[in-house]
């Protein structure tokens, strides 16, 4: 049983670059949070997804933006990179729109370096 | 909103010696507590989680934990360290329902290294 899938592993961009990481949930769950987790911090709550709808959003700036798509996986985009996007960025997987009490399932991460 | 202070950011142990890693929160609603581990390279690993009932919970690999909840802490434990278990550690509260319900927020994290 597959667990969640992030791509590419790596990824190393220009400042003003824009960027995608996609995330394909573990088999059966239907709901996809993105985290953000710098250099010696704790995770942070970008946003989540559920029904191709954003339901939840944390204190991000409009410049991350996401997607979902019918078969539940899901793209980060971030435009306009600056050198303080730099982190290793967390896809979690759940179901049923929330998840929190079920446990979410997260994959190993895209780490983003921005020069 | 919410805040998780972990209060150690590196805890140094031997091998087979107990430890405790210390997390309080701080929510003015009913809360979920867990704690995660994190081994260098990968993503986040569940080890344990409150959601109601008896206040000590059990976790995989040994770890339990204890919900406080007049001392607002969550703190994690372990009898006998093993070389194995060193990686970082990290306390994580959500809302038990309503808004914010899938949101979880993290501490800081706390480093175990156990010497053998």
């Amino acid at each position: 049983d597959a667990g969640v899938t992030q791509s590419p592993t790596h990824l190393i961009k220009t400042r003003g670059q824009q960027v995608t990481l996609r995330c394909s949930p573990k088999s059966g769950h239907d709901t996809v949070s993105w985290y953000q987790q710098a250099l010696g911090q704790g995770p942070q709550f970008i946003f989540q997804y559920y029904e191709e709808e954003e339901r939840q959003r944390g204190n991000f700036p409009d410049r991350f933006s996401g997607h979902q798509f019918p078969n539940y996986s899901s793209e980060l985009n971030v435009n306009a990179l600056l050198l303080g996007d730099s982190a290793l960025y967390l896809c979690a997987s759940s179901l049923g729109g929330g998840g929190t009490n079920y446990g979410y399932t997260f994959g190993s991460g895209t780490r983003l370096t921005v020069v | 909103a919410q805040s998780v202070t972990q209060l150690d950011s590196q805890v140094p142990v031997f091998e087979e010696a107990p430890v405790e890693l210390r997390c309080n929160y701080s929510s003015s609603v009913s809360v979920y507590l867990f704690w995660y581990v994190q081994y260098p390279n990968q993503g986040l690993q569940l080890l344990l989680k409150y959601l109601s009932g008896s206040t000590l919970v059990k976790g995989i690999n040994g770890f339990e934990a204890e919900f406080n909840k007049s001392q607002t802490s969550f703190h994690l434990r372990k009898p006998s360290v093993h070389i194995s278990d060193t990686a970082e550690y990290f306390c994580a509260v959500s809302n038990a329902g309503g808004t914010s319900y899938g949101k979880l927020t993290f501490g800081q994290g706390t480093i175990l290294t156990v010497h053998p």
